[in-house]
C-alpha cells in the first residue's frame, strides 16, 4: 500500500499571502496526485487531478507541482473562504484499483 | 449538474450490517465513462477507500475491507449500495459516495453521513 504523508498539520497565513502545502507518498505515484478541499460539515471538493491540472471552477490562484513522490499545493493570495483542511492523493487503476490519501493540512486564516 | 446523496441508518449496533445507498440525480449511472465508490472518514483519522463499482456491476474492494464488504447498482432506481458486515465502533465514521473520473480522480461527492456504531 502507498502510504501518503502531508506537512505541516496546520498552516496559518494572513489573507492575501501565499500557502504552500507538502505531501509526500512513500514510493513514486508517477502523476496520479489529486488534491482536494474540505471544509467543516461538506463534501471533499476535488481541486487539483495529475498533479497541476485544475478541476472545473476552481480558481487560478490553487496551483498543483511536484513528481514521482514530493508534491505541493500553492495558494497564492489566501482569501478567507480558503480555511479548510486540504487533502492529497494517490490514485492508481492498475494492476488494480488503489487509493490512499493523506492524513490532511489545516489551512487556517490569521 | 450531477448529484450524489447519501442515505441510511445513522446507528448500528455492533456485529450488525451496516447499508447505505447513494442517490445520483441530475446525470446517468448507466454510463461506461465514470466508476461509483464508497469512501469513509473515520472521527480524528484520515479518509479511507472502501469500494468501487462500475456501471455492469463490477466491482473492486479495498483489500482491507474486502472479507466485509459488498457493493451493488441498481441502474433502474440510479442508486448504488453499500453493505458492511460484522461491524465494529472502528466502522464509527462519515460515510462519502463519489463519482470516480477513471482514470483520474473523485470529481463529485455526495454530502455524507454519518454512521455510528454502538451499542
Amino acid at each position: 500500500e502507498i502510504m501518503m504523508t502531508q506537512s505541516p498539520a496546520t498552516l496559518s497565513v494572513s489573507p492575501g499571502e501565499r500557502a504552500t502545502l507538502s505531501c509526500r507518498a512513500s514510493q513514486s505515484v508517477r502523476n496520479n496526485l489529486a488534491w482536494y478541499q474540505q471544509k467543516p460539515g461538506q463534501a471533499p471538493r476535488l481541486l487539483i487531478y495529475d498533479v497541476s491540472a485544475r478541476a472545473t471552477g476552481i480558481p487560478a490562484r490553487f496551483s498543483g507541482s511536484g513528481s514521482g513522490t514530493e508534491f505541493t499545493l500553492s495558494i497564492s493570495s489566501l482569501q478567507s473562504e480558503d480555511s479548510a483542511v486540504y487533502y492529497c492523493q494517490q490514485y492508481k487503476s492498475w494492476p488494480a484499483f488503489s487509493f490512499s490519501y493523506g492524513p490532511g493540512t489545516k489551512v487556517e486564516i490569521k | 449538474q450531477l448529484q450524489l446523496q447519501e442515505s441510511g441508518p445513522g446507528l448500528v449496533k455492533p456485529s450488525e450490517t451496516l447499508s447505505l445507498t447513494c442517490t445520483v440525480s441530475g446525470g446517468s449511472i448507466n454510463t461506461s465513462d465514470y466508476y461509483w465508490a464508497w469512501m469513509r472518514l473515520p472521527p480524528g483519522k484520515g479518509l479511507e477507500w472502501i469500494g468501487n463499482i462500475y456501471y455492469d456491476g463490477t466491482t473492486y474492494y479495498n483489500p482491507s475491507l474486502k472479507s466485509r464488504v459488498t457493493m451493488s447498482l441498481d441502474t433502474s432506481t440510479m442508486r448504488f449500495s453499500l453493505n458492511l458486515t460484522s461491524v465494529t465502533a472502528a466502522d464509527t465514521a462519515v460515510y462519502y459516495c463519489a463519482r470516480h473520473d477513471y482514470p483520474d480522480a473523485f470529481d463529485i461527492w455526495g454530502q455524507g453521513t454519518m454512521v455510528t456504531v454502538s451499542s
